[in-house]
């Protein structure tokens, strides 16, 4: 069974400064793919970023990015210019690749805090 | 374009009773998911529907069962509540058509059992 590892409950960064969120995974599979979601106190889940498992390219939207080791089974997230605005729970999903969308397997999340 | 629709907000229930929550997705998406969260299991996937047909199933107990309409609403059924089944509960659409596809969440919808 896949398996998605937050190690980081909680992480500060100052305003305008970066900051690095750890997401480690299992997996037997070679196709599926990673997420970073994002859930402010709105409790909406907003996906940040997407990275597909046969792309060596790390995804980049914006400010955010990640750090995909396909070998080292790690995905992280890096927000640089860090907003005020960033400030939620960040998850680190997984989807397999051979079927279903609807199904992720989720991290137990890390509480992002901003200070100005 | 709406987003996706989570009725109602809030629900309060007591144990024992049954509660349906309520999920419109974006309009032309076919697929509806449900997740449970609760502080102490995280996010935990309940189940996919997509054109009327559960797809998926996650590893919970029969008192929590959906269905899916030819509109694409979705609704959850909860069954003899514990105070376990405490959570926020998320929806999440999308169309389906390719395997990277999307999801869009909605608000949830925050259950307790007292």
């Amino acid at each position: 069974a896949q398996t998605v590892t937050q190690s980081q409950p909680e992480m500060s960064v100052q305003e305008a400064e970066t900051v690095t969120l750890s997401c480690t995974y299992d997996t037997s599979e070679s196709d599926y793919y990673l997420f970073w979601y994002k859930q402010p106190p709105s409790r909406q889940m907003i996906l940040v970023i997407r990275q597909e498992a046969y792309k060596q390219q790390n995804a980049t939207e914006n400010r955010f990015s990640v750090n995909f080791q396909k070998a080292a089974k790690s995905f992280s997230l890096k927000i640089s210019d860090s907003q005020l605005g960033d400030a939620a729970m960040y998850f680190c999903a997984y989807s397999s690749g051979s079927s279903n969308t609807g199904k992720l397997i989720f991290g137990q999340g890390t509480t992002l805090q901003v200070k100005p | 374009k709406a987003g996706v629709t989570q009725t109602p907000r809030y629900l309060i229930k007591t144990r024992g009773q049954q509660v349906t929550l309520s999920c419109s997705p974006i309009s032309g998406h076919r697929s509806v998911s449900w997740y449970q969260q609760t502080p102490g299991q995280g996010l935990q996937f309940l189940f996919e529907y997509f054109s009327e047909t559960q797809r998926n199933k996650g590893n919970f107990p029969g008192r929590f069962s959906g269905r899916q309409f030819s509109n694409s609403r979705s609704e959850m059924n909860v069954s003899t509540l514990e105070l376990g089944d405490s959570a926020l509960y998320l929806c999440a659409s999308s169309n389906r058509d390719r395997v990277d596809e999307k999801l869009f969440f909605g608000s949830g919808t925050q259950l307790s059992v007292l």
